[in-house]
């Protein structure tokens, strides 16, 4: 089991630029979830999939954001342009099956920096 | 909103003691409560949970108590070791809320030998 993979580890940019975070779930999970971690607010849900339909981006904090999941093995999280206000930790994570408790498993991050 | 709060942002406890972190709610359909654990550089990683139709749930070392009159849990580390230094999550969900985990910012406990 791989685990949830996410790329790119680090992510340096400079303020209006496009950022583009990529996650593959654990295979055979059918829900995906977006969070993004700050000291100010902790770790917050951005989105989430479930069998690859949007389920809720009421977390999206602007349109700048936004997600998709065109198939079961992936997902992106667009930032379009960025913002130093943007800079956070961002993880995905992945659940298996319709289980409101099941455990989400979290990939390792992308730590974003927008200067 | 914070619906989940962890108001001790900090926790030291030397080696072999107890640690105690705490958690409260707000929302009362929450009916599931987990805790994840977080090192640094890595992904949170679940450790253990509790649903609202118990007040306690012990997995070795680990164990979470709930208070629903009183909206909320605390996790408990017995003996605590230093592997156990890390940042701890509460998470809380209801089944109303579909599939959304709500999470608290975390405490971060030291253990120290």
């Amino acid at each position: 089991d791989a685990g949830v993979i996410q790329s790119p580890r680090h992510e340096v940019t400079e303020m209006g630029q496009e950022v583009t975070l990529r996650c593959k779930p654990i295979s055979g999970h059918n829900s995906l979830f977006w969070y993004r971690q700050t000291m100010m607010r902790g770790l917050e849900l951005l989105i989430y999939f479930n069998n690859n339909v949007p389920i809720d981006d009421s977390g999206m904090p602007e349109d700048r954001f936004s997600a998709k999941m065109p198939n079961a093995s992936f997902s992106t999280l667009k930032i379009q342009p960025s913002e130093p206000r943007d800079s956070a930790v961002y993880f995905c994570a992945s659940r298996k099956g319709d289980y409101y408790n099941s455990p989400l498993h979290f990939g390792n991050g992308t730590r974003l920096t927008v200067t | 909103d914070q619906q989940v709060k962890q108001n001790s942002p900090s926790l030291s406890v030397q080696e072999g003691r107890i640690s105690i972190l705490n958690c409260d709610y707000t929302n009362s359909m929450f009916d599931y409560f987990l805790w994840y654990k977080k090192y640094p550089a890595e992904g949170p990683t679940f450790l253990i949970s509790i649903s609202s139709i118990k007040d306690k749930n012990e997995d070795g070392r680990f164990t979470v108590f709930l208070n629903k009159s009183a909206k909320h849990l605390s996790l408990h580390i017995v003996p605590s070791q230093p592997g156990d230094s890390a940042v701890y999550f509460c998470a809380a969900t209801s089944r109303s809320s579909g599939y959304a985990l709500n999470f608290g910012k975390g405490t971060s406990l030291l253990v120290t030998p």
